[in-house]
């Protein structure tokens, strides 16, 4: 079974600094995507960036940009200039491409604080 | 497009009641899925749906039942509330092939008594 790992359980960082978030996961898979995911306090679940396994090429999205290491099953969230607005949990995701399934497995979250 | 909704978005139950969390799309998505948010448990699949008439579990469906007759709505069933599902639960769609991108509900805050 694929299991993430999110090490971190809280972490803070200024306004305007860069912070860069960890995430593992355990696969045998060689077909799979990885997403990150934003709740910021108002619970609503935000896509913020995602990864294709095929791709060598790392995923950017404005401020943010993953550091993905296939082989190390390794895939961190880099945030720059960090804003007031990112402050929020962000989950680590994970997606086999097995068929019509494709479940997605979560880990258990980092709680970002941005402080001014 | 209204996108996923649900409803309520907080309900108090004592222990042994029953409920329907309602969840419904209107983007044509053929998955549908719940889960569950416990703190530092990150999200946990409880039953998905790959189009109207087929469901299957997830990781933890025990004490919950699901049906999807119908593409847009997918309610989830709380045959006899337990303290331990106490829980916030969020709904998802998307489609099952392209970008994968899941697009979720508001979550429903559910405390059992």
């Amino acid at each position: 079974a694929q299991t993430v790992t999110q090490s971190q359980p809280e972490m803070s960082v200024q306004e305007a600094e860069t912070v860069t978030l960890s995430c593992t996961y355990d696969t045998s898979e060689s077909n799979y995507y990885l997403f990150w995911y934003k709740q910021p306090p108002s619970r609503q679940m935000i896509l913020v960036i995602r990864q294709e396994a095929y791709k060598q090429q790392n995923a950017t999205e404005n401020r943010f940009s993953v550091n993905f290491q296939k082989a190390a099953k390794s895939f961190s969230l880099k945030i720059s200039d960090s804003q007031l607005g990112d402050t929020a949990m962000y989950f680590c995701a994970f997606m086999k491409l097995d068929g019509a399934t494709n479940k997605l497995i979560f880990g258990t979250g980092t709680l970002l604080a941005v402080q001014p | 497009n209204a996108g996923v909704t649900q409803t309520p978005k907080f309900q108090v139950l004592k222990t042994g009641q029953s409920m329907t969390l309602q969840c419904a799309q209107d983007m044509n998505h053929e998955y549908m899925s719940w889960y569950r948010q416990d703190p530092g448990m990150g999200l946990r699949l409880i039953h998905y749906s790959v189009g109207a008439g087929i469901t299957d579990q997830g990781e933890v469906p025990n004490g919950y039942n699901v049906s999807r007759s119908t593409t847009e709505d997918f309610p989830l069933r709380l045959l006899s509330a337990a303290p331990s599902q106490t829980s916030v639960y969020f709904c998802a769609s998307r489609v099952t092939r392209g970008t994968y991108e899941q697009y979720f509900g508001p979550g429903t805050r559910l405390t059992v008594t």
